[in-house]
This record gives structure tokens, sequence and C-alpha cells, in this order.
């Protein structure tokens, strides 16, 4: 199985400051054929489903606000909340599509400093 | 609009069957992909199991086969997840989950299924 670890576990951040999470993988999950990195990334709000925010690594989900962009190849990626609003208080997990099982990283708890 | 919505609160017993279902709207069942994915108490998610209810295909995580049976019923749109034997470790929050059309991460999402095992 690929293996897909956060870090870091939590983090507090102020209002309005930048917020990183970073998520590896144990190995590349860019595929070559079409040059796309299979890694998706989900917000998940205190007794809430998770909720797609990113896929293909950096395409934004129709509807999530702009402050959140994704980045990164083949093992190592990043997402970031560019100015963070209270309404960002959740867990992130990111998530592998390149080869079943299509394992999640641990998650990363984001909070208000 | 698309919408999974899941079956209620199970409150079960070790050793216990039991089946779980997600019934889906506002796109072509058929024609996608739906899973599960486990949370347990205060943990991450785990990716368990999809089926293609075109053909009824499946995936499972190997930490999951044997223990669990996922399968769909395209005349009803929707999905179950089902156990024949409950163990103490099986109480955790399921959530169905379906693909979207451009690749095989979930963009649509149930509300969950809370699973718990008694003494």
């Amino acid at each position: 199985d690929i293996v897909m670890t956060q870090s870091p576990d939590s983090l507090a951040v102020s209002l309005g400051e930048r917020a990183t999470i970073n998520c590896k993988s144990s190995q590349s999950i860019l595929y070559s054929s079409n040059n796309k990195n299979y890694l998706a990334w989900y917000q998940q709000k205190a007794g809430q489903p998770p909720k797609l925010l990113i896929y293909w690594a950096s395409t934004r989900e129709s509807g999530v606000p702009g402050r959140f962009s994704g980045s990164g190849s083949e093992t190592d990626f990043t997402l970031t909340i560019s100015s963070l609003q209270a309404e960002d208080v959740a867990v992130y997990h990111c998530q592998q599509y390149y080869r079943p099982p299509y394992t999640f990283g641990q998650g990363t708890k984001v909070e208000i400093k | 609009e698309v919408q999974l919505v899941q079956s209620g609160t199970e409150l079960k017993k070790s050793g216990e069957s039991l089946k779980i279902s997600c019934k889906a709207s506002g796109y072509s069942f058929t024609n996608r992909w739906i899973g599960w994915v486990r949370q347990m108490p205060g943990q991450g998610l785990e990716w368990m199991a999809v089926v293609y209810p075109g053909d009824s295909s499946t995936r499972y995580n190997p930490s999951f086969r044997g223990h669990v049976t996922v399968s769909a019923d395209k005349t009803v749109s929707t999905a179950y997840l089902q156990w024949d034997s409950l163990e103490a470790s099986d109480t955790a929050m399921y959530y169905c989950a379906a693909f979207g059309p451009d690749g095989a991460f979930f963009k649509y999402w149930g509300q969950g299924t809370l699973v718990t095992l008694s003494s």
C-alpha cells in the first residue's frame, strides 16, 4: 500500500495568517503518461462528513474559496490556506488515488491561535 | 443535485450481522464507482472498498477484505456495506462516497452511519 504521511498533526494559526499542511507519499503518485499527480485534499469540520477541496494536487473543486490552494509533485504535496478564516477550523486529509487501496493521510487539525 | 443518503445509527452486539445502505440520486448511478470509508472514534479516514454498480465489480482494501462485503442494487440506486459477524473494533462512523467523473477521488459524500457495538 502507498503510505500517506501528513505534517504537522495539528497547527494553530492566527486569523488572516497563512496555514500550510504537508503530505508525503511513500512512492511517486505522478502518472507519467498524463503528467498528473493523483492527490486529493478534503476538509472535515466537526460532526460533518469530509468535503472535497482539491484534486489532481492543485485543481480547486467548484465553490471552494480561492484562499485554498494545492501544490507539489511526485511524493511531496502542500495545502495552503492563504488567509485563515474562522470557518476554516477543521481537520484536513490528503488522499492518493494512484493505486488501490486509495489511502488517506492521518489528518491535520487546524485551529485558531 | 447529487445526494447520498445513508441509513440510520445502529447499535449491535459482537457476532451479529449488519447491512447498512446508501441511496444515491442526482446522477447516473451505474456509471460511477461508489464506496465506503471508515472513521473510528477520534481517528482518520480509512478507504475500505468500492463497487461499480454497472457490472458489480469491486475493489477492496486488503485490510477489510473477508470481513465486509460491498454491493450495489442498480434497480434502487443503493449501495450496501455488510458484515456477517461484527467485532468490537467495528465501532465507527461509516461514510459512503462516490467518485466524480474526473477521477478516483470521492467527490460526493453521504452524511455517515454510526455503528456502535455494545458489550
